[in-house]
């Protein structure tokens, strides 16, 4: 089955830049979404085919990809943006079998 | 204001069946695909699959084809996940969400099933 890799943990000073990648061999071709999910809440989104930032997501996220890695940049990461973080794309049978990447837990402090 | 709401928390004994559900309000409940997402205590994201509430069309992860069911009563504007004997292993929360034009931007605020002898 189709999996995305994300590295467990990425751990930043305040105002430091994060990055998070996601590597999937499918990354190439199928677009990888981004998705913050603080302590007992649900997720948000926060970066979408690719790039692009929804409406109310701060400037400072950022998403990128290129060949089978895509990367969320959070530049200048805020103490409120510890949670963890979560890549999500399909493979590319176009069978609709998306799937999410492990998760990864970003510390600022 | 466009919205999922989810069904109440579970407790419910190995071997029991049941049913969760997802009502949409706010929005054309028959032109969006809605998906559920489990999270087992501690543990990241995983997509089950999901549902066209608009002809039914249900699409499902492999890890979780025939160990759920995933429908849609459009008349109500509610989707379902549905379990016919559970485990303790499916103790999880489970939330389900809105696919759009730019992914899933919708959540529901999520259903705790707890399964305990």
């Amino acid at each position: 089955s189709y999996e995305l890799t994300q590295p467990p943990s990425v751990s930043v000073s305040p105002g430091q830049t994060a990055r998070i990648t996601c590597s999937g061999d499918a990354l190439p071709k199928k677009y990888a979404y981004w998705y913050q999910q603080k302590s007992g809440q649900a997720p948000v989104l926060v970066i979408y085919e690719d790039s692009k930032r929804p409406s109310g997501i701060p400037e400072r996220f950022s998403g990128s990809s290129s060949g089978t890695m895509a990367t969320l940049t959070i530049s200048g990461a805020q103490v409120e943006d510890e949670a963890d973080y979560y890549c999500y794309s399909t493979d590319s049978s176009g069978n609709h079998n998306w799937v999410f990447g492990g998760g990864t837990k970003l510390t600022v402090l | 204001e466009v919205q999922l709401v989810q069904s109440g928390a579970e407790v419910k004994k190995p071997g029991e069946s049941l049913k969760i559900s997802c009502k949409g309000s706010g929005y054309s409940f028959t032109s969006y695909w809605i998906g559920w997402v489990r999270q087992m205590p501690g543990k990241g994201l995983e997509w089950m699959g999901i549902i066209y509430p608009g002809d039914s069309d249900t699409r499902y992860s492999p890890s979780f084809q025939g160990q759920v069911t995933i429908s849609a009563d459009k008349s109500i504007s509610t989707a379902y996940l549905q379990w016919s004997s559970l485990k303790a292993s499916d103790t999880a929360m489970y939330y389900c969400a809105r696919q759009d034009e730019v992914g899933y931007a919708i959540w529901g605020q999520g259903t705790m099933v707890t399964v305990s002898s």
